[in-house]
């Protein structure tokens, strides 16, 4: 069945401008997450959506960054402002009791 | 506080030998573990969860409770095992997924 998927799977930006992110979870899964990945780092987590409750904001780095999530459907991460320390690239990750599945991510690149 | 460690960034070893990636773990209750790995180019996945208590790849992970430790092992290691290692943390529930930093596994012919 179809993954994570997640697009664009590249995008270029020029440091102030907003860039918009998108992830589409596997369908009937509860959980969704958000995570950063720099360049040979590890991960990071960012925003973490648990069906129709709050989201769990707590790993978001400034207030540039905003995700919604609309039920148990797609997901969007905004960064606002954009800078060079943004870019990296961006996993999102769907589940729905343990195992998490991972989409391949979208490569930031803040010029 | 919930927390996953991995002390190695780099676990380097030379095609043959034994691995040990090393995990610590604090939590209150009783977590689940998870191993989790990145292949080059490759999206993260699952490799094996403590419940399961199954071999994947040749890798073992055995939950110590008193150590709240969760290494994942392997006798010999491959040059396919090269990749990134992610030990994940489950507090049950609707509890997220707290992941560890990573350990980079590098397999040297």
């Amino acid at each position: 069945g179809a993954g994570v998927s997640q697009s664009p799977s590249n995008k270029v930006t020029e440091k102030g401008k907003d860039v918009e992110l998108r992830c589409d979870p596997i369908s009937g899964h509860t959980a969704l997450y958000w995570y950063r990945q720099r360049l040979g780092q590890g991960l990071e987590f960012l925003i973490y959506f648990q069906g129709n409750s709050a989201p769990d904001k707590s790993g978001l780095p400034s207030d540039r960054f905003s995700a919604e999530r609309t039920g148990e459907s797609v997901s969007t991460l905004t960064i606002q402002r954009t800078q060079q320390e943004d870019s990296a690239v961006y996993l999102c990750a769907s589940s729905s009791v343990y195992e998490q599945f991972f989409g391949p991510g979208t490569r930031l690149t803040v010029l | 506080a919930q927390r996953v460690t991995q002390p190695e960034k780099l676990l380097s070893v030379f095609k043959g030998a034994p691995v040990e990636l090393k995990c610590n773990y604090s939590y209150s209750g009783s977590p689940e573990l998870f191993w989790y790995v990145q292949y080059s180019r490759q999206r993260l996945q699952l490799l094996l969860r403590h419940i399961s208590r199954e071999s994947i790849k040749g890798f073992t992970a055995d939950l110590n409770k008193g150590e709240t430790s969760f290494h994942l092992k392997k006798p010999f290691a491959q040059e396919e095992d090269s990749a990134m290692y992610y030990c994940a943390l489950h507090g049950g529930g609707y509890n997220k997924l707290i992941f560890g930093a990573g350990t980079r596994l590098a397999v040297h012919p």
